[in-house]
C-alpha cells in the first residue's frame, strides 16, 4: 500500500547504544522530516531533507544523524542513545511546493525508550 | 523565533457541547495555518489548513478555524463534539517560502464525555 511507514514500532535500548529509525514513503515527495513528540512541547523537528542527498538540521539536531540517498528513504541514527531522547519520533513527507503550503503526512510514529 | 502557542493544554467537555481551541502565532510576514489531529495511538492527520483567500476554513469533521491576521491568531472551532472528537490537537505555521518546516504547538488534549 503506498504512503509512509516507520520502524520499528516500538523500541526499548540503552544508554550508549546507537539506533536506528526508519522511515520509508511510497509517493516520491520531495521532502521528507523527522520530529520528535514530547509532553508539553508539541511536535519539534530534528532533522529535514529537501531532496535526496540534501539534509539540514531543525529545532533540536543534537545527537541525532540522518541520511538520505534515496528518494523513498530517510533514516534517523541516535549515534550513542541518552535517556533524554526517550520520546515518540514522527517521520513526516510532503510533495514538493514553491509556497510550502502542501500538507505534511505523517508516519505512524516510533515509540523509542533509552534505559 | 518564530513560535506557536495553544492557550489549553487540557480541555473536558459535554457531548453536544461547543468547542474553541486557541493558537496564537508570531511571525510577522506571510503564513500557512494548519490544524491536526492525533486520536489515540494514532498518527497526525491534518483537519484543515489556511494559506490564502476566504479566513473561515472548513475542514473535515465539521472542524472549522479562523484566521484573524491582526490577532496572530487560528482559532479551531466545532459547534457540537462527539466522544470520538477525543484527542489531542495541534496548531502548526508555516514560514512561506521556508521549506515547508512546520512549527508546531504544544497541542491540546480533549476529552469529551458522553
Amino acid at each position: 500500500d503506498a504512503g509512509i511507514t516507520q520502524s520499528p514500532r516500538y523500541k526499548i535500548t540503552e544508554t550508549g547504544r546507537q539506533v536506528t529509525l526508519m522511515c520509508h514513503q511510497t509517493w516520491s515527495h520531495s521532502y521528507m522530516f523527522w520530529y520528535r513528540q514530547d509532553l508539553g512541547h508539541g511536535l519539534r523537528l530534528i532533522y529535514y531533507s529537501a531532496a535526496a542527498d540534501i539534509t539540514d538540521k531543525g529545532e533540536v539536531p543534537d545527537g541525532y544523524v540522518v541520511s538520505r540517498s534515496k528518494t523513498e528513504n530517510f533514516p534517523l541514527t541516535l549515534e550513542s542513545a541518552t535517556r533524554s531522547q526517550t520520546s515518540v519520533y514522527f517521520c513526516a513527507s510532503r510533495e514538493t511546493s514553491g509556497d510550502g503550503y502542501n500538507e505534511q503526512f505523517f508516519g505512524p510514529g516510533t515509540r523509542l525508550t533509552v534505559l | 523565533a518564530q513560535s506557536v502557542s495553544q492557550h489549553n493544554h487540557h480541555v473536558i467537555l459535554s457531548e453536544a457541547a461547543s468547542l474553541e481551541l486557541g493558537c496564537n502565532y508570531s511571525y510577522g510576514g506571510t503564513v500557512n495555518l494548519f490544524w491536526y489531529v492525533q486520536y489515540p495511538g494514532q498518527h497526525l492527520q491534518l483537519l484543515l489548513k489556511y494559506f490564502s483567500g476566504d479566513p473561515l476554513v472548513k475542514g473535515i469533521k465539521g472542524f472549522e478555524a479562523e484566521f484573524i491576521k491582526s490577532k496572530f491568531s487560528f482559532n479551531l472551532r466545532k459547534p457540537s463534539v462527539q466522544w470520538s472528537d477525543t484527542a489531542e490537537y495541534f496548531c502548526a505555521v508555516s514560514i512561506s517560502g521556508g521549506y515547508n518546516k512546520l512549527i508546531f504547538g504544544a497541542g491540546t488534549r480533549l476529552a469529551v464525555h458522553p
